[in-house]
């Protein structure tokens, strides 16, 4: 069974900048996430989508991220524009539905110069 | 105060020791409580999954849960260098469909040849 894609796995950009991330999930699993990992720090939830519904993106700056699952299945996260506490790494994972075990990818590493 | 505590150690030991894992957390309607172990540039890898209290049991690795005391811990035993990872602990509500997971800061382990 192939895992969580993510891509790109580094990103180095300037502050004010726009990016974007994205994930295909493990096939089948309806709920995928969006989480961001600061150094030194466990994941924090940005956004779940239940297929291509959001269930919760209350901790998602809204001003400056937005995300987006057309279709119930790839995603992508976007940053813009980006400020330099951006930089983190930025998770996906998928579940079989919303009360099943994650599975992550490895992430996108961004850099926020 | 952190939902999830958790000592970020560095926590280093011999080859060949049992190993103990802790985390504390203040929400008491946490259901579900899961390990997760990353190597460096990767993303978290599900280990254990456990519902309410309880010991689980999986090769080397066991996960205890002892929810009157909001504790959890997981155990290594005969630890090799491969074990040498990030460890977080992770656990949710799983209200509905809800599935964030609030993660612990994690703790990094280094098993010396």
């Amino acid at each position: 069974e192939a895992g969580v894609a993510q891509s790109p796995r580094y990103k180095i950009i300037e502050k004010r900048q726009s990016v974007a991330f994205w994930c295909n999930p493990i096939s089948g699993h309806a709920t995928l996430y969006w989480y961001q990992q600061i150094l030194g720090q466990g994941p924090k939830l940005l956004i779940q989508f239940q297929n291509n519904g959001v269930v919760d993106d209350s901790q998602l700056p809204k001003d400056r991220f937005s995300a987006e699952r057309l279709k119930g299945v790839d995603s992508t996260l976007k940053i813009q524009p980006a400020k330099l506490e951006d930089s983190a790494v930025y998770l996906c994972a998928s579940s079989f539905e919303g009360n099943q075990p994650q599975h992550f990818g490895d992430g996108t590493r961004l850099s926020i110069l | 105060q952190k939902e999830v505590e958790q000592d970020p150690g560095p926590l280093s030991v011999p080859e060949g020791a049992i190993v103990s894992l802790n985390c504390t957390y203040s929400n008491s309607a946490f259901q579900y409580f899961m390990w997760y172990r990353q190597y460096s540039r990767k993303g978290p890898e599900l280990l254990m999954y456990t519902y309410s209290s309880g010991n689980k049991e999986d090769g080397r690795f066991t996960a205890q849960v002892d929810k009157s005391s909001k504790y959890i811990s997981l155990f290594i035993r005969d630890s090799q260098p491969s074990d040498s990872a990030t460890y977080l602990c992770a656990m949710s509500e799983w209200s509905g469909n809800t599935g964030k997971l609030i993660f612990g800061q994690g703790t990094t382990l280094q098993v010396k040849p």
